[in-house]
């Protein structure tokens, strides 16, 4: 595609539920990003991919928080048993090479909201 | 840790005048990217200017510009001409150029709103 796609646009799941976000790339871009941005806040990183592997999951807030790229392209990011405060926008980038020397495309990004 | 602070929550301004976002940041790193990021009703967030840190040269891209002050580690923005479109949400942000430096850190963003 022309863009970074994220699928569902919105999600809404009732606490202690499973839910998982996709994150279509640019094609050929090799870094991923996820980034969860709460409200009134900006982006907050959660997790970098370069091909298939994590390259950086230090910012995942715990264990019920999972995210895979298994072929090097599309990313799942996982939530088990949803919390209230796991609600927010789930945004994703990518780019062509990690760092800050070549631009990060952003998707629209996945709002999430636990009832 | 790097810290990004954007202390005008709001800000509005009158359709073709000029405005400036103000950002300060923290670091001990010498070589670093600064960016202003673009966030409309849309979500999408997309990049309006990239400075970067060894370069003394102010970046500019056609209304947008920054006033890059290394040494006081301040990023602002002028938007010159503010047209209806530029109604947003703006985030500085930063990125390290030190060996796995590959997140964005973000401020908590100001409130462009333009008034016809």
């Amino acid at each position: 595609g022309a863009g970074v796609s994220q699928t569902p646009s919105n999600k809404v799941t009732e606490k202690g539920k499973y839910v998982e976000l996709r994150c279509d790339p640019i094609s050929g871009h090799t870094a991923l990003y996820w980034y969860r941005q709460s409200l009134g806040q900006g982006p907050e990183f959660l997790i970098y991919f370069q091909g298939t592997g994590a390259a950086d999951d230090s910012g995942l807030p715990n264990d019920r928080f999972f995210a895979v790229r298994p072929e090097g392209s599309v990313s799942t990011l996982k939530i088990q048993r949803t919390e209230r405060g796991d609600s927010a926008v789930y945004l994703c980038a990518s780019s062509l090479s990690p760092g800050g020397g070549t631009e990060a495309f952003f998707g629209q990004g996945t709002r999430l909201t636990v009832v | 840790a790097q810290t990004v602070t954007q202390s005008q929550p709001e800000m509005s301004v009158q359709e073709a005048e000029t405005v400036t976002l103000s950002c300060t940041y923290d670091t001990s790193e010498s070589n670093y990217y600064l960016f202003w990021y673009k966030q409309p009703p849309s979500r999408q967030m997309i990049l309006v200017i990239r400075q970067e840190a060894y370069k003394q040269q102010n970046a500019t891209e056609n209304r947008f510009s920054v006033n890059f002050q290394k040494a006081a580690k301040s990023f602002s923005l002028k938007i010159s001409d503010s047209q209806l479109g530029d109604t947003a949400m703006y985030f500085c942000a930063f990125i390290g150029l030190r060996a796995g430096s590959y997140q964005l850190t973000f401020g908590k963003g100001t409130k462009l709103s333009v008034i016809p």
